[in-house]
């Protein structure tokens, strides 16, 4: 069974802070996604990464940045974060083919 | 661009009524169409691949390359079948997938 595994489930920030959200795991899989569920709105996807080191920006990259120092672990940081970015965020993971796995979400709530 | 379009946000019907889920999406090369699913406290998962022709569930999708479309069904609803469903899209060779708005779908009893 593919595990991908976020670090928090809940997590409170305030306004400015930065924030890091990690994400595991533990199939090998070269591509790994980080996404953003609201409302309404769906899956808009944030980055994604190719490879260790790779990333390319998704739909909506403003206001975050992310990490790929290990294949297995992708993180997602939010150099200030507002009140804008509370949110669930979703984690995923995929090889070939395309099928992605996610983690269970971290909501995030900045105030 | 590629571009998913579920036009139902919310759906609901009785236990036992056949069920239809909306998507139409928009891609210039040869598309993957998915189905995922998030049960109420449960991650977000796969319900089926349209490449694999297979029946979960008791539901099924047909690629429908003329209309653009990809409509998740079901004859009979279950009450179970209550979730939250995204149509997605991806190339055949990979790369990043495309996700629709979602729609809920509420089976009552």
């Amino acid at each position: 069974d593919v595990k991908v595994t976020q670090s928090s489930r809940y997590l409170v920030k305030r306004t400015g802070e930065k924030v890091f959200l990690e994400c595991v795991q533990d199939m090998d899989h070269e591509n790994m996604f980080w996404y953003r569920q609201d409302p309404g709105l769906g899956l808009r996807l944030i980055y994604f990464s190719y490879d260790v080191k790779m990333k390319e920006k998704g739909d909506i990259p403003e206001g975050y940045s992310v990490s790929r120092e290990k294949k297995e672990r992708f993180s997602l940081i939010l150099e200030s974060a507002s009140t804008n970015q509370t949110s669930m965020y979703l984690c995923a993971s995929s090889s070939n083919p395309n099928i992605q796995y996610f983690g269970a979400g971290t909501r995030l709530s900045v105030l | 661009a590629q571009r998913v379009t579920q036009p139902e946000k919310l759906l609901s019907v009785f236990k036992g009524a056949p069920v239809e889920l909306k998507c139409n999406y928009s891609y210039s090369g040869s598309p993957e169409l998915f189905w995922y699913v998030q049960y109420s406290r449960q991650r977000l998962q796969l319900l089926l691949r349209h490449i694999s022709r297979e029946s979960i569930k008791g539901f099924t999708a047909d690629l429908n390359k003329g209309e653009t479309s990809f409509h998740l069904k079901k004859p009979f609803a279950q009450e179970e079948d209550s979730a939250m469903y995204y149509c997605a899209l991806s190339g055949l060779h990979g790369g990043k997938s495309t996700f629709g708005d979602g729609t809920t779908l509420t089976v009552k009893p």
